[in-house]
């Protein structure tokens, strides 16, 4: 077990509503990313958050969003939820980028968008 | 083409088999990463490397950055084992922070 939390497990939304997704990083780690992955894909990089700053972006429209709080947590936030939108949401703490720190990867939430 | 290509997309195998999973990537790279993905979606870090070879139990890893190539081994394979397992690459590409690419993972299933 790694020590990374996400909430919720499970969430089932509406197309068109706004979503929040939580990370709890391992202790110690100031670096967040977060991944998308589709059913039978591999993770899609949405994101990165390094002492509460955006500092890298993959290929997400704007209503996907982030926030990295001062004890490390952060959140993924999606507005305007489209029926793509389904997937699990991982999310993975480091002490630094992925080339040369180990990732520690959350369970995941798994959305779903009807 | 996809930057990161795995084969086979599907394996199977009796328990005690040899297994070796193939990673292909297209980019300049400063490390890959070898990933164990469980049913109901957690994800396990098994190996990051940037050259040559790593063993841990009975897993091996290895890289051939110039053939742009990467191996992961299992020996004396178990049902437990039976897992997705992912290749993943870091390229920092010009950024201060780089991204993971990852492959589209393995299926392996090793029956009893």
């Amino acid at each position: 077990e790694t020590g990374v939390t996400q909430s919720p497990t499970h969430l089932i939304k509406t197309r068109g509503q706004q979503v929040t997704l939580r990370c709890s990083s391992q202790s110690g780690h100031n670096t967040v990313s977060w991944y998308q992955q589709a059913l039978g894909q591999g993770p899609q990089f949405i994101f990165q958050y390094y002492r509460e700053e955006e500092n890298g972006r993959g290929n997400f429209p704007p209503r996907f969003s982030g926030l990295q709080f001062p004890n490390y947590s952060s959140e993924l936030n999606v507005n305007a939820l489209e029926l793509d939108d389904s997937a699990l949401y991982l999310c993975a703490s480091s002490t630094g980028p992925p080339g040369a720190y180990e990732q520690y990867f959350g369970p995941g939430t798994r959305l779903t968008v009807t | 083409k996809n930057e990161v290509e795995q084969s086979p997309q599907n394996l199977t195998a009796q328990e005690g088999e040899f297994i070796t999973i193939n990673c292909s990537y297209s980019v300049g790279i400063s490390a890959l990463h070898w990933l164990q993905q469980h049913p109901g979606g957690g994800i396990v870090s098994l190996f990051m490397l940037s050259s040559g070879k790593k063993k841990h139990g009975r897993l091996i890893a290895t890289i051939n950055i110039q053939e742009k190539h990467s191996s992961l081994h299992i020996t004396a394979s178990h049902p437990r084992d039976s897992a997705v397992y992912i290749c993943a690459v870091y390229n920092a590409g010009g950024t201060s922070y780089g991204k993971l690419t990852f492959g589209q993972g393995t299926i392996l299933t090793v029956h009893p």
